[in-house]
């Protein structure tokens, strides 16, 4: 099965620095590289994703960088904000309905 | 729409007891799924069920049965609760279409359950 690591398990930033959360994989079957954004006590929720034929996708403040050839994935969060505050989780996958596998999360802290 | 939805919010079992854990969604989704989320392990898929009718295994299986009971509604069942199952449950659901260029899932909000 997939074997999904990713780093840095704890990051601290200054409020309206950049942040940046790697990802990496070794099933090399996967075309789909999602990442998803947990607040204290809630649910998991989609901020972002992308397919292997796409190199990089931006919306506003975050964006998906991939690399296939090295296996990796990367999260950049630009401007960070309180709200920004979360525990960011990637699964990388096949694209069908297998079901996800999530790295064990990165917990971002956005300091003052 | 109430999107994915969840019963009950928390449950406190003993061991050896037996509960069934449920799940619906509004959405017309073909595919749903169950995991745990324990701290510092991520969510990890316990079974899934593609398409109404069909269910497989995902990574942690053992002490737990499934239900896909129709296209909305997907239960979980612990038939003898252990405390190695103390965790939090999400169930989810994906629409899945051979053309579409995402695979979201969405979350229901959780069930918190402890096993004494």
């Amino acid at each position: 099965g997939e074997n999904v690591e990713q780093h840095p398990s704890t990051l601290s930033v200054q409020e309206g620095d950049s942040a940046v959360i790697k990802c990496t994989y070794s099933d090399s079957a996967s075309n789909y590289f999602p990442w998803y954004k947990q607040e204290l006590g809630k649910r998991p929720q989609l901020i972002i994703d992308i397919r292997s034929n796409v190199g990089e996708k931006k919306d506003q403040r975050i964006a998906v960088t991939l690399n296939k050839t090295a296996k990796h994935f990367s999260l950049h969060i630009t401007e960070t904000q309180p709200e920004d505050s979360a525990v960011y989780f990637c699964a990388p996958s096949g694209g069908g309905a297998d079901g996800l596998t999530f790295g064990k999360g990165t917990h971002l802290i956005i300091q003052p | 729409n109430a999107g994915v939805t969840q019963t009950p919010k928390f449950q406190v079992l003993k061991t050896g007891q037996s509960m069934t854990l449920q799940c619906a969604q509004d959405m017309n989704h073909n595919s749903m799924y169950w995991y745990r989320q324990d701290p510092g392990m991520g969510l990890r898929l316990i079974y899934y069920s593609a398409s109404e009718g069909t269910t497989d295994k995902g990574e942690v299986p053992n002490g737990y049965n499934v239900s896909r009971l129709n296209k909305r509604e997907f239960s979980l069942r612990l038939e003898s609760a252990a405390p190695s199952q103390t965790s939090v449950y999400f169930c989810a659901s994906m629409r899945q279409t051979g053309t579409s260029n995402s695979y979201e899932q969405y979350f229901g909000p959780g069930t918190r359950l402890t096993v004494t």
